[in-house]
């Protein structure tokens, strides 16, 4: 199994509202991504897990709160959103072992903040 | 720091057109190399790889060569289809569980 699955698809949220996205990978992967990605713009790194520990954030907002239960799975927890927080919100993971691997991506999760 | 250029787009071609799209990078120590396509509404997805100079990658058609002396890393294809029409990503990694550098990305758009 080469997939990473994300679940919603589709978010539309008010600007009070909570709300999570998941992200989810068999392959035994221990390092796992968020990114956002603005139309015909690349991906901007948000977080990076290794191991299960946050081992990297890049000054992303407090209202974006990552959470990684276990080597499989990573969450992340929308609190708060501002309308420029609109987006598609990928993730990724990344075998590790060897020179730098590839990133496998999720499909995304296409995010409307009201 | 490390930094991905490509070349601008959007580039639109005919149907079995020559395709060349140009990325060049600067980075410390010895990355590895990638092209990465997003077709509309989807995630990005692995074209093609390289991890050490001289390597040629290869997938569907494309190729890239990891040229340490040029710092480039330039996408072709021989004969493009309508199907291949999306954005293609240059990007550059250092480190596993490390943050990767992507160009800014080129649209690419085949007419039949």
């Amino acid at each position: 199994d080469t997939e990473v699955t994300q679940t919603p698809k589709h978010l539309v949220m008010g600007m009070t509202n909570k709300k999570s996205l998941k992200c989810e990978q068999h392959m035994g992967h221990r390092a796992m991504y968020w990114y956002k990605q603005k139309a015909k713009k690349p991906p901007e790194l948000m977080f990076v897990y290794s191991y299960e520990k946050l081992s990297i954030n890049e000054s992303v907002p407090s209202r974006f709160s990552p959470e990684c239960p276990n080597s499989s799975l990573l969450n992340l927890h929308l609190h708060a959103l501002q309308p420029e927080d609109s987006a598609l919100y990928l993730c990724a993971s990344q075998g590790g072992g060897g020179p730098p691997n590839e990133q496998f991506f999720g499909p995304g999760t296409r995010l409307t903040v009201l | 720091g490390d930094s991905v250029t490509q070349m601008e787009g959007p580039v639109t071609l005919s149907e079995e057109a020559f395709l060349t799209i140009n990325c060049t990078y600067t980075a410390t120590g010895y990355p590895s190399l990638f092209w990465y396509v997003q077709y509309p509404g989807e995630g990005l997805q692995l074209l093609l790889k390289a991890t050490k100079a001289d390597d040629k990658g290869s997938n569907k058609g494309f190729e890239a060569t990891y040229r340490k002396e040029t710092t480039s890393f330039h996408l072709e294809k021989g004969s493009v289809q309508v199907s291949d029409s999306a954005v293609y990503f240059c990007a550059l990694t250092n480190t596993n569980a490390g943050k990767s550098t992507f160009g800014d990305g080129t649209t690419l758009t085949v007419k039949p």
